[in-house]
């Protein structure tokens, strides 16, 4: 039963161009959350989706990122236009249930030149 | 004041100490959560608690949910504990986290 999977693990991107950040939950889970750590910062909550919807975007930069959860398929972390302060380390966690236990994903680390 | 404060910041033990890390927070919570991030960057969910006490192997987690505290120990610490420990305070799927503690076991 494999983990939460997040791919890539590194992601190196040029000013202006698209990053799209994937998190495959685990089996059975179906609330899928991501974060932010910023280079020497604490995680920031930046998103909660179910299936096929977003049910908390309140900690997601309102420019530039999106995120969904499809019926088929992972979840997908998107930032358009990249810039410098976005490079971090992007993590996702999945639960069973809103309040139960999560797992994390290793991450992806964001490099944006 | 940040939402979840953690105590110490930083943390050095030899080998075989017993290790205690501390948790305040100030929001409402269903859960308090501790995580374990490895020096290679990837997070472990270690406890969820909402009250009392849990134990696994050399970990125990514990909270008071009146004084809003909860510590985390390690028995008998081994240099492979050596990592950044956080508190995260979670009120359904809101979830705060603390600055974590980086924990140095030495040989």
């Amino acid at each position: 039963n494999a983990g939460v999977m997040q791919n890539p693990r590194h992601l190196v991107r040029r000013r202006g161009q698209e990053a799209r950040l994937r998190c495959s939950p685990m089996k059975g889970h179906s609330h899928v959350y991501w974060y932010r750590q910023l280079p020497e910062e604490g995680l920031k909550f930046m998103v909660y989706l179910q299936k096929e919807n977003i049910i908390d975007e309140s900690g997601m930069p309102k420019e530039r990122f999106s995120a969904e959860f499809p019926k088929e398929g992972p979840s997908i972390l998107r930032i358009q236009q990249v810039v410098r302060g976005d490079s971090a380390a992007y993590f996702c966690a999945s639960s069973r249930e809103a309040d139960g236990g999560y797992t994390f994903g290793s991450g992806t680390r964001l490099t944006v030149v | 004041k940040n939402e979840v404060e953690q105590s110490p910041q930083n943390l050095t033990a030899q080998e075989g100490e017993f290790i205690t890390i501390n948790c305040s927070y100030s929001v409402g919570i269903s859960a308090l959560h501790w995580l374990q991030q490895h020096p290679g960057g990837g997070i472990v969910s270690l406890f969820m608690l909402s009250s009392g006490k849990k134990k696994h192997g050399r970990l125990i987690a514990t909270i008071n949910i009146q004084e809003k505290h909860s510590s985390l120990h390690i028995t008998a610490s081994h240099p492979r504990d050596s990592a950044v420990y956080i508190c995260a305070a979670a009120n359904n799927n809101d979830m705060r986290f603390g600055a974590g503690t980086r924990l140095t076991v030495k040989p």
